[in-house]
């Protein structure tokens, strides 16, 4: 079965301290992974995706495939990173035409 | 670009009334469009598919006599909460598919239903 996994539902840490937002998947096929971020009264967007490869605002994401993790990383994080972060897959090929959610995490970056 | 609007952004309404919630891509078409449903402090669940000028597809567990799903033009998609019910009251997100740099979903603002 297709599923995404956060364990972490609050994650608080100091501003300039290393942030990891842990997921894990479950899907037997060759999934695309996302990441999506919800500031406070803000809608959810789109962070980055794992075919990117990209750094957005300092965050990193590495899928791999071995842990079947895709855990989102930041060396310094900073009081605006403080969002509901939520990890995503896909199953269809790369499409999101099925996007699978997790339960997302809160990350708080304290002063 | 790339903004997808909703309306109403909340709404309050009697148990076996009827509400429609609109989902609008402002500045791009949408051939693509999707329905979720977020109960407090938990996830988005997929709720429907959207297709322009198709019937909708649910997933799992979703009445389709319930949730009206109408993607009459490539930037509007309706989703009517026929009967409702104080269950129904939830948060209800839509997102559109476009192509920036691969494909990607662009999520609306949401509405809170609050049915009495």
């Amino acid at each position: 079965a297709q599923r995404v996994t956060q364990p972490e539902k609050l994650l608080s840490v100091f501003k300039g301290a290393p942030v990891e937002l842990k997921c894990n998947y479950s899907y037997s096929g060759s999934p695309e992974l996302f990441w999506y971020v919800q500031y406070s009264r803000q809608r959810l967007q789109l962070l980055l995706r794992h075919i990117s490869r990209e750094s957005i605002k300092g965050f990193t994401a590495d899928l791999n495939k071995g842990e079947t993790s895709f855990h989102l990383k930041k060396p310094f994080a900073q009081e605006e990173d403080s969002a509901m972060y939520y990890c995503a897959l896909s199953g269809d090929g790369g499409s999101q035409g099925n996007l699978i959610f997790g339960k997302g995490t809160k990350l708080s970056v304290k002063p | 670009g790339a903004v997808v609007s909703q309306h109403p952004s909340w709404v309050i309404c009697k148990s076996g009334t009827s509400v429609k919630i609109e989902c609008r891509s402002l500045d791009f078409q949408a051939t693509t469009m999707f329905w979720y449903r977020q109960f407090p402090k938990q996830s988005l669940m997929l709720m429907a598919t959207s297709n322009e000028g198709s019937k909708a597809t649910y997933e799992q567990g979703v009445e389709k006599d319930k949730f009206l799903i109408n993607h009459a033009s490539l930037t509007l998609s309706t989703l009517t909460v026929t009967s409702a019910h104080p269950e129904d009251s939830s948060f209800y997100i839509c997102s559109a598919r476009a192509y920036r740099g691969g494909e990607t979903q662009y999520f609306g603002p949401g509405t809170r239903l609050l049915v009495l």
